[in-house]
């Protein structure tokens, strides 16, 4: 079956714009969350999503940085007013409970954002 | 706070063993894990160890845990060029959901 796929890949944007990320889960995933990947840095984890609702924001950096999730399934993460500190790569992953810590994350290829 | 430490770059020879250390802060992690990053790819969940456990094998793959010290390794037997990759470790903090604590990840680099 296909794994969780993000759109685009690569996303070179102004300083300024606004930026659209896509996070399709695996099918049937309850479960889905957004981290962050700088250069040199670990995954910094910034929204975790149950259903349709987001029980924890609290890795969101700023109030620029806003996500939705609809259907209990693909996920958009917004980023207004880009700045250059929010170039890195944004890693959605997905799994198909939560509540239990060995419920795998399944993780996918990224989407790196480069802000000129 | 919650925090995971990784030294940044790990080279070895193929063939031999690779042991990569991690740190930890949080007392009340249940599980940690590894995961295994390639160039281009997502995160590829390795293997995980409960905290009451001291060690965990798989195949080619070793879990060390020392959970007075909060010292997690992972050995990798006969290291190959196709284990060439960024590692991570990652605790799971308590709080109803599997929040993960990410280190920085470890380059491992393999050379023939």
């Amino acid at each position: 079956g296909a794994g969780v796929s993000q759109s685009p890949s690569n996303k070179v944007t102004e300083k300024g714009k606004d930026v659209e990320l896509r996070c399709d889960p695996i099918s049937g995933h309850t479960a889905l969350y957004w981290y962050r990947q700088s250069l040199g840095q670990g995954l910094e984890f910034l929204i975790y999503f149950q259903g349709n609702s987001a029980p924890d924001k609290s890795g969101l950096p700023s109030d620029r940085f806003s996500a939705e999730r609809t259907g209990g399934s693909v996920s958009t993460l917004t980023i207004q007013r880009t700045q250059q500190e929010d170039s890195a790569v944004y890693l959605c992953a997905s799994s198909l409970v939560s509540g239990r810590n060995t419920d795998t994350q399944y993780f996918g290829p990224g989407t790196r954002l480069t802000v000129l | 706070g919650e925090d995971v430490e990784q030294s940044l770059f790990l080279s070895v020879r193929e063939g031999d063993s690779s042991v990569i250390n991690c740190t930890y802060t949080d007392s009340s992690s249940t599980y940690l894990y590894w995961y295994k990053q390639e160039p281009g790819a997502g995160l590829q969940l390795l293997t995980y160890i409960f905290s009451n456990m001291d060690m965990k094998q798989d195949q080619r793959l070793t879990v060390l845990l020392n959970k007075k010290d909060k010292h997690l390794s992972l050995r990798i037997a006969d290291t190959q060029t196709g284990d060439s990759a960024i590692y991570f470790c990652a605790e799971s903090i308590a709080g109803g959901y599997n929040k993960l604590i990410f280190g920085a990840g470890t380059r491992l680099a393999v050379h023939p």
